[in-house]
């Protein structure tokens, strides 16, 4: 099982451009998240998926969309990318809602807006 | 609002002494309560969680964490720490039993040998 699997790893953006965060689990969870870890802030929620079919905002969803394509791809995708996108980005899935399952994390996403 | 509070951003300890590292959490009732470890360039992993039951709960790599009610406090330790601990550590809360946990902001452990 390869787990979490994030793509590209790395990825340099200029102003205004636009591009997707890809996603993928196989692990058959049911619930998947992309969190954005910026230095000294801890890790923040952007998004999360309950289920397929479903995506709902987190605490920091703007400059942000998502795609819930199916049960194991979960894309976030930054439309036109501003400087203060500039961050980690770290998908995680885990087996359902309902309280204390582990989340399991992807490698990250480093995002460099200029 | 709830929040998770890390207080130290630093910790710096002898390899082989004792550790501790504090989170203490703002919620009304019992969240659910977890610690996540995150080593250079990689991913977090879930090291223990505490959702009920015994309040001293065991994880991975000898890692402890004690949940105290009346101090909302779920704070993590090791007797002896190892130069391969040297990481940053999470404490996050799930409050409304839907997957969605807060982190807190992180403490950095720094291993001297």
């Amino acid at each position: 099982n390869a787990g979490v699997t994030q793509t590209p790893k790395f990825q340099v953006l200029k102003t205004g451009q636009s591009m997707t965060l890809q996603c993928a689990q196989d692990m058959n969870h049911n619930s998947m998240y992309w969190y954005r870890q910026d230095p000294g802030m801890g890790l923040r929620l952007i998004y999360y998926s309950a289920s397929e079919g479903t995506t709902d905002k987190g605490e920091v969803p703007n400059g942000y969309n998502v795609s819930r394509l199916n049960k194991r791809e979960f894309s976030l995708r930054l439309e036109s990318a501003a400087p203060s996108q500039t961050s980690v980005y770290f998908c995680a899935s885990s087996w359902t809602s309902g309280g204390a399952n582990e989340q399991f994390f992807g490698p990250g996403t480093r995002l460099t807006v200029l | 609002a709830q929040s998770v509070t890390q207080p130290d951003i630093h910790i710096t300890v002898s390899e082989g002494a004792s550790l501790e590292l504090r989170c203490n959490y703002s919620y009304g009732a019992t969240p659910y309560l977890f610690w996540y470890v995150q080593s250079p360039g990689q991913g977090l992993q879930l090291l223990l969680k505490y959702f009920s039951g015994d309040t001293l709960v065991q994880g991975i790599k000898g890692f402890e964490a004690e949940f105290k009610r009346s101090q909302s406090s779920f704070n993590l330790r090791k007797p002896s720490v190892h130069w391969s601990d040297a990481a940053e550590y999470f404490c996050a809360v799930e409050v409304n039993r839907d997957d969605k946990i807060i982190f807190g902001k992180g403490t950095r452990l720094h291993i001297l040998p």
